[in-house]
C-alpha cells in the first residue's frame, strides 16, 4: 500500500533555529512531490514541488530535497521565523505519468518561539 | 483575483438530509479534488476530475458524489449525510493532474452532521 509519513507530528524550536522536516514513502516509484504550509483555520499553500527526476527545489529560506531509493524527502527551513509557525504536510503522486490521486501525510505542526 | 471558492465555510445538518458543497474556480483548470481533513488521519482524497466529464474515485469515495458538468465548477453532493462524514473538507484545482503543477486550495468548509 502506498502511504506517506511524517514524524514527528510537532516541533517547537526557537526564533533563528534551522530546522528539518522529514516525509517518508513507500514505493520510490513517485511521479512528484510536494510540501505544503496549512495555517490553522485555513486552506493549504503549495510551498514546493519536486518531480522525481530532481534532487532539490528552492524558494526563498526553504529547500526541500528527495531522495527516492530511500523513500525520503526534507523540508529544510533557514533562519526560522515566528511566522513559520504552521502545519507543513508533504503529498506524494506516484506512477509514471501525471495522475489525479495524491496521497498525504499527517503533517508536522511547528511552533516557532520569539 | 485567481482563487478557489468554497461555499459554505460552515454547514451543520441531520443525518439523512441531501447536501451539496460547491467548488469553483476562476483559473481555468483543468483539475480539481475534493479531500476531508480529519485529526489524526490528515487529508485523503474523496474524488477528482481530469476534466470536464471526467471523473474518479480517491481513497474514500464512500457516500460522495461529484459531477463536473464545466470547467470551473467541482461540487461535492453528500446524498444521505451521516455523522461519520463530520469533517473538514477542502477542494482544490491545478492546471493539470496532481503531478505537474502545485494544487491550489481552497478555505475549506466545516461540515456537521448530527
Amino acid at each position: 500500500k502506498q502511504e506517506v509519513t511524517q514524524i514527528p507530528a510537532a516541533l517547537s524550536v526557537p526564533e533563528g533555529e534551522n530546522l528539518v522536516l522529514n516525509c517518508s514513502f513507500t514505493d520510490s516509484a513517485i511521479y512528484n512531490l510536494q510540501w505544503f504550509r496549512q495555517d490553522p483555520g485555513k486552506g493549504l499553500t503549495s510551498l514546493l514541488l519536486i518531480q522525481s527526476s530532481q534532487r532539490e527545489q528552492t524558494s526563498g529560506r526553504l529547500n526541500a530535497s528527495l531522495d527516492k531509493s530511500s523513500g525520503r524527502s526534507t523540508l529544510y527551513i533557514a533562519a526560522s521565523q515566528p511566522g513559520d509557525s504552521a502545519t507543513y504536510l508533504c503529498a506524494v503522486s506516484w506512477g509514471s505519468g501525471n495522475t489525479g490521486k495524491l496521497i498525504f501525510g499527517q503533517g508536522t505542526t511547528l511552533q516557532v518561539k520569539p | 483575483e485567481a482563487q478557489v471558492t468554497q461555499n459554505p465555510r460552515y454547514l451543520i445538518t441531520v443525518t439523512g438530509k441531501k447536501l451539496t458543497v460547491t467548488c469553483s474556480q476562476n483559473m481555468n483548470h483543468e483539475y480539481m479534488s475534493w479531500y476531508r481533513q480529519d485529526p489524526g488521519l490528515g487529508l485523503r482524497q474523496i474524488y477528482y476530475s481530469m476534466n470536464v466529464e471526467v471523473t474518479d474515485k480517491g481513497d474514500v469515495p464512500e457516500g460522495y458524489k461529484v459531477s463536473r458538468k464545466e470547467k470551473r465548477n467541482f461540487p461535492l453532493i453528500l446524498e444521505s449525510p451521516s455523522p461519520n462524514q463530520t469533517s473538514l473538507y477542502f477542494c482544490a484545482s491545478s492546471p493539470a493532474g496532481a503531478g505537474n503543477s502545485p494544487l491550489h486550495f481552497g478555505n475549506g468548509t466545516r461540515l456537521t452532521v448530527t
